[in-house]
């Protein structure tokens, strides 16, 4: 079975310091997509990145960057010099594309960022 | 361009009530989602439509829960006979096919008393 693990419930932090958001994911196929979405407190899932499982490649945009490891099934995500408006809850989510699948996201529980001035 | 579209915002109902949700996606995209959310809990499958089929409804949790997609673009998630713990925001996504990113709406609250 998929699965998609954020062990970070919730996380502080003052402006201004870096913070890593864990992800975790299971399973037994070789092609997949993991994303990162954003919910701010207005709702609305807004996309950050989608990574296919053979790109091992470490992604940077601007503030925000991404480490994918398939050893350990890990796709963690860091904010550098965080904001107030960076707080939200992220998701990290996992797409199987290979035959026999319709790609529907698979999220993990989410991890509350809270940035205090 | 306009992004994906969910009407009403918020439906408050009665329990035993019919609901309609409908969501209007990005255009050209074929792919269209449902997923349910409840608080504090990441989405939830509910339906995926590819055109105007639905190729996979295994998220659906029973048959009071259906939905419709007749001209392959709007898709109306219909509910009957509605219960309490069906309140939950329902969110729908569009994508160009499968794999592709999915853009998602801001989401219908229902709430069921």
């Amino acid at each position: 079975a998929q699965k998609v693990t954020q062990a970070q419930t919730e996380i502080s932090v003052v402006e201004k310091e870096d913070v890593t958001l864990d992800c975790v994911y299971e399973t037994r196929d070789t092609t997949y997509y993991l994303f990162w979405y954003k919910q701010p407190p207005s709702g609305e899932l807004v996309f950050l990145i989608r990574r296919n499982s053979f790109d091992e490649q470490n992604e940077i945009s601007g503030r925000y960057s991404w480490n994918f490891q398939k050893s350990t099934s890990s796709f963690n995500f860091t904010i550098t010099a965080s904001q107030v408006v960076d707080s939200a809850v992220y998701f990290c989510a996992l797409i199987l594309y290979g035959s026999g699948n319709t790609g529907k996201l698979i999220f993990g529980q989410g991890t509350t960022l809270q940035v205090k001035p | 361009g306009a992004g994906v579209s969910q009407t009403p915002s918020n439906k408050v109902t009665e329990k035993g009530k019919y609901v309609e949700l409908r969501c209007d996606p990005i255009s050209g995209h074929t792919a269209l989602y449902w997923y349910r959310q409840s608080l504090g809990q990441g989405p939830e499958f509910l339906i995926y439509f590819q055109g105007t089929g639905a190729a996979d409804d295994s998220g659906l949790p029973n048959d009071r829960f259906f939905a419709v997609r007749p001209e392959g673009s709007v898709s109306t998630l219909k509910i009957q006979r509605t219960e309490r713990g069906d309140s939950a925001v329902y969110l729908c996504a569009s994508g160009v096919g499968l794999g592709d990113t999915q853009y998602f709406g801001p989401g219908t609250r229902l709430t069921v008393l």
